[in-house]
């Protein structure tokens, strides 16, 4: 079965404060992908970052940077000196190579930044 | 340009009326994905069209009805819905849904906010 899950359902933080959103998948696939979205209150998922599964190099852009590791099956989403505009909900989402392109959701992370 | 357009952005209806939702991609994708999302919850699959012809339906009510006309326009027509409808409807392409494969990244539209009474 494939799952994901991120156990933080609320996160508040102030501006300026480093903030690292979890994620953790379950997947019998040998190959599968990994994606995060963002969703302001406007309601639209803005696509963040695709990873597939034999690429574990971290990435960075800007002030966003993802870990993973398969040992841990993590897919982690760190935001540095966050801003109010970070204020959104964080959705992971995993899709394997036996599932015909299908977007499996974690519950979201929603992340207030406060000024 | 990774834009997909949706039309209306919000809609109220009636459970006797008919309506339909409209989505749009100029992007050349030749996947399109119908999803609804309640609040506080993630987006749920609806309907996946590939290359034009409907490839996944995930036991939709028939109340739902989706429609491609051709590779950039979805449409989901909507009939005798219930209060519990009311959701947020994105519309999302990707580039292609191979058979047995995975991994395109599905770029969604800003969604329809609908309200069922």
């Amino acid at each position: 079965a494939q799952k994901v899950t991120q156990a933080q359902t609320e996160i508040s933080v102030v501006e300026k404060e480093d903030v690292t959103l979890d994620c953790v998948y379950e997947t019998r696939d040998t190959t599968y992908y990994l994606f995060w979205y963002k969703q302001p209150p406007s309601g639209e998922l803005v696509f963040l970052i695709r990873r597939n599964s034999f690429d574990e190099q971290n990435e960075i852009s800007g002030r966003y940077s993802w870990n993973f590791q398969k040992s841990t099956s993590s897919f982690n989403f760190t935001i540095t000196a966050s801003q109010v505009v970070d204020s959104a909900v964080y959705f992971c989402a995993l899709s394997g190579n036996n599932q015909g392109g299908k977007l499996i959701f974690g519950q979201g992370t929603e992340l207030s930044v406060k000024p | 340009d990774t834009e997909v357009t949706q039309t209306p952005k919000h809609l109220v209806m009636g459970m006797t009326n008919k309506k339909s939702l409209k989505c749009e991609q100029h992007m050349g994708h030749r996947a399109m994905y119908w999803y609804k999302q309640k609040a506080k919850k993630p987006p749920e699959l609806m309907f996946v069209y590939s290359y034009e012809k409907l490839s996944i339906n995930e036991s939709v009510p028939s109340r739902f009805s989706p429609e491609c006309p051709n590779s950039s326009l979805l449409n989901l027509h909507l009939h005798a819905l219930q209060p519990e409808d009311s959701a947020l409807y994105l519309c999302a392409s990707s580039q292609e849904r191979v058979a047995g494969g995975s991994g395109e990244t599905q770029y969604f539209g800003p969604g329809t906010r609908l309200l069922v009474l």
